[in-house]
């Protein structure tokens, strides 16, 4: 089944410890993007990747980092999470079939930082 | 300030109604998307629109690109409970790079 899979699907934890949280995809696509959903501000892209080996800052990339180093895998790193990096979490990949960039989505990760 | 509007922000309404909702920006897309979302759960996509002036329909759904491909509406025609969720529009701004941008949403809720 074609999908994309995200790790832990939940996790609180406190300020300051490091976290990953992990996401794969099967489809083999080149775009993958991780984005942060929050009540009255929406859907905001945090960094995405158009390949291996090559990462973009989005929207609001203070605080993350990410590496691509598997075409499949597209971890999110909090190397010191906040509590303001409280959010329900999405990583996305694309075929970017003409640059339309049609996206589909993990189940999402429900993070609170304490 | 948001490149990607839409309106309104929540709608009810009563199963069999028909309904439009809207996705506004002063920025030109090569393409627009527009995705479901339910509750705990990501975003799933609907449909994408890449030509100005574009309609495109998928059951009672139907899309429409603005000629100047900043705008785009969603109709659903006789809604039904099951539509109810949160409807996306999002795309990639022209200028922009490859980075995505979503609106904020219109909140649909279809009361049987």
């Amino acid at each position: 089944e074609a999908q994309v899979t995200q790790n832990p699907r939940y996790l609180i934890t406190v300020t300051g410890k490091k976290l990953t949280v992990t996401c794969s995809q099967n489809m083999n696509h080149e775009y993958m993007s991780w984005y942060r959903q929050d009540p009255g501000l929406g859907l905001r892209q945090i960094y995405y990747s158009m390949n291996v080996e090559v990462t973009d800052k989005g929207d609001v990339p203070e605080g993350y980092k990410v590496s691509r180093k598997e075409k499949r895998n597209f971890p999110l790193i909090l190397e010191s999470p906040s509590p303001n990096q409280t959010s329900l979490y999405f990583c996305a990949s694309s075929p970017n079939t003409g640059g339309a960039y049609e996206q589909y989505f993990g189940p999402g990760t429900r993070l609170t930082v304490t | 300030t948001q490149l990607l509007e839409q309106s309104p922000q929540f709608l009810s309404i009563q199963e069999g109604e028909n309904l439009t909702v809207y996705c506004n920006s002063s920025s030109v897309f090569s393409s627009l998307q527009w995705y479901r979302q339910e509750p705990g759960e990501g975003p799933v996509l609907l449909v994408t629109v890449v030509t100005g002036g574009e309609v495109k329909k998928l059951k009672r759904l139907t899309f429409q690109f603005g000629d100047a491909r900043k705008d785009s509406s969603l109709h659903i025609t006789a809604a039904q409970p099951g539509d109810t969720g949160l409807y996306l529009c999002a795309g990639a701004p022209r200028n922009y790079g490859q980075n995505f941008v979503f609106g904020p949403g219109t909140r649909l809720s279809v009361l049987p």
